[in-house]
């Protein structure tokens, strides 16, 4: 079946903004979601946003959603070197999640 | 404390040996699921459970059991058929109200040689 996609790697400098994008697939998905995996630990839900939002702002992180072209991304402002880890977006697919390989996010000091 | 738990953090096996990864969860969530992640890569289902004493295969169930005998509790056991056993494996666990996210463990990397 059709994936979820992602770009793999991201590398950015302390305090710029990190902008990861997703392409999802399933155009009825309700929610979705972003997680963060650190090295060697599990996967930590950071957000999520309704498939009837175009937007959603929780403190450094900026949600944006574009149902047309199925295009999510996820913005973190003043990244910091605690940003660094796995970024996997996710989309709800018959009541369960579809996972992206990830984005591995490096901050460079 | 809610959550979800995986022990042990670090497994060794030697080829040809059955081993079981614990899962524990004390949100009582209904639904449990169990994924493997290799390096540079995302999250494979394995096996996922929806109710207590009833279970699916996901897309690699192919040397891997589960049983779910207890709502809280969710045991993977990777047997000796399975072909290429070292990988990170994480469990998860899903509630029935809110939305349709998932929870996740701190995961078990086991290393078979």
């Amino acid at each position: 079946g059709e994936d979820v996609e992602q770009s793999l790697f991201l590398s950015v400098r302390e305090g710029d903004s990190s902008v990861i994008n997703c392409t999802y697939t399933d155009s009825s998905s309700t929610y979705l979601y972003w997680y963060k995996q650190e090295p060697g630990a599990g996967l930590q839900l950071l957000t999520y946003i309704f498939s009837n939002m175009d937007m959603k702002q929780d403190q450094r992180l900026t949600v944006l959603l574009n149902k047309k072209d199925k295009h999510l991304s996820l913005r973190i402002a003043d990244t910091q070197t605690g940003d660094s880890a796995i970024y996997f977006c996710a989309e709800v697919d018959n009541n369960d999640m579809r996972f992206g390989a990830g984005t591995r996010l490096t901050v460079k000091p | 404390d809610g959550g979800i738990t995986q022990s042990p953090k670090y497994l060794f096996r030697k080829e040809g040996q059955n081993v079981t990864l614990s899962c524990e969860q004390n949100l009582n969530h209904d639904a449990m699921y169990w994924y493997r992640q290799d390096p540079g890569q995302g999250l494979r289902l394995i096996y996922y459970s929806q109710i207590v004493n009833d279970f699916q295969k996901g897309d690699i169930a192919e040397g891997y059991s589960v049983s779910r005998e207890k709502k809280e509790s969710f045991p993977l056991t990777v047997t000796s058929a399975q072909k290429n056993p070292t990988a990170f494996y994480l469990c998860a666990s899903k509630g029935t109200s809110g939305g349709y996210e998932q929870y996740f463990g701190p995961g078990t990397r086991l290393t078979v040689t």
